[in-house]
């Protein structure tokens, strides 16, 4: 059962307004987040993360909010720009920290 | 520059022909792992190290070996692909389990017939 659940496959936005991105998980023992973006033919990159003792991480443009009652992360970008058109993964951290456990990912267009 | 490195980026071969994805390591990272990514699955771990000579099953461990002999290098063995194992591969690396952001290579496509 999938552990980590981004159930938004697609989401486009105009240029200049916000992107809310969606995460949702299962197992309480999860106690960090990280989003990673990517671009196709490159490697995923990181882009901002959160510990489940915090309920809002803020990165310039990026901000993570966490709802840990309701097991529930997002990402909002803000004001969104073409060039954050990506694919963007919720991961969760296990926690011996030995590995990521993703979500299937959401795709984000930005239009100009 | 800091990198991570996955020889070869694009790979077409056949059943059962025994081949290597290489990672490589800059960054002194005692942490390395090993992800694959399928249309509608995201990111699946296959195999993780914490160190020279220490490597552990991930979650999608079947039909694949590594190996660490040396810090910088984390080989992905494939003894006998299989259609199945067509994906694209991501090796990861970062400093020690006490940090938890992984840098990710550029990722090597595998195509098995």
């Amino acid at each position: 059962d999938q552990q980590v659940k981004q159930n938004s496959p697609s989401l486009s936005v105009q240029e200049g307004r916000i992107s809310i991105l969606n995460c949702d998980y299962t197992n309480s023992m999860f106690d960090y987040f990280l989003w990673y973006k990517k671009y196709p033919a490159e490697g995923p990159t990181f882009l901002i993360s959160i510990s489940s003792i915090k309920d809002k991480n803020e990165d310039g443009r990026f901000t993570v909010f966490l709802n840990k009652s309701a097991k529930h992360l997002s990402l909002h970008i803000v004001p969104s720009q073409p060039g954050d058109s990506a694919v963007y993964f919720c991961a969760a951290e296990t926690q011996a920290g030995t590995a990521l456990i993703f979500g299937k990912g959401t795709t984000l267009s930005v239009s100009s | 520059e800091a990198q991570v490195t996955q020889n070869p980026r694009y790979l077409i071969t056949v059943t059962g022909k025994k081949l290597t994805v290489t990672c490589s390591q800059n960054m002194n990272h005692e942490y390395m792992s090993w992800y694959r990514q399928d249309p509608g699955l995201g990111l699946r771990q296959i195999y993780y190290s914490m160190n020279v000579e220490v490597t552990d099953k991930g979650d999608v461990p079947e039909g694949y070996k590594v190996s660490r002999k040396e810090k910088r290098n984390f080989p992905l063995i494939l003894e006998s692909p299989s259609p199945n194992q067509t994906s694209l591969y991501f090796c990861a690396t970062k400093p020690g389990l006490a940090t938890n952001e992984q840098f990710f290579g550029p990722g090597t496509r595998l195509t098995v017939l």
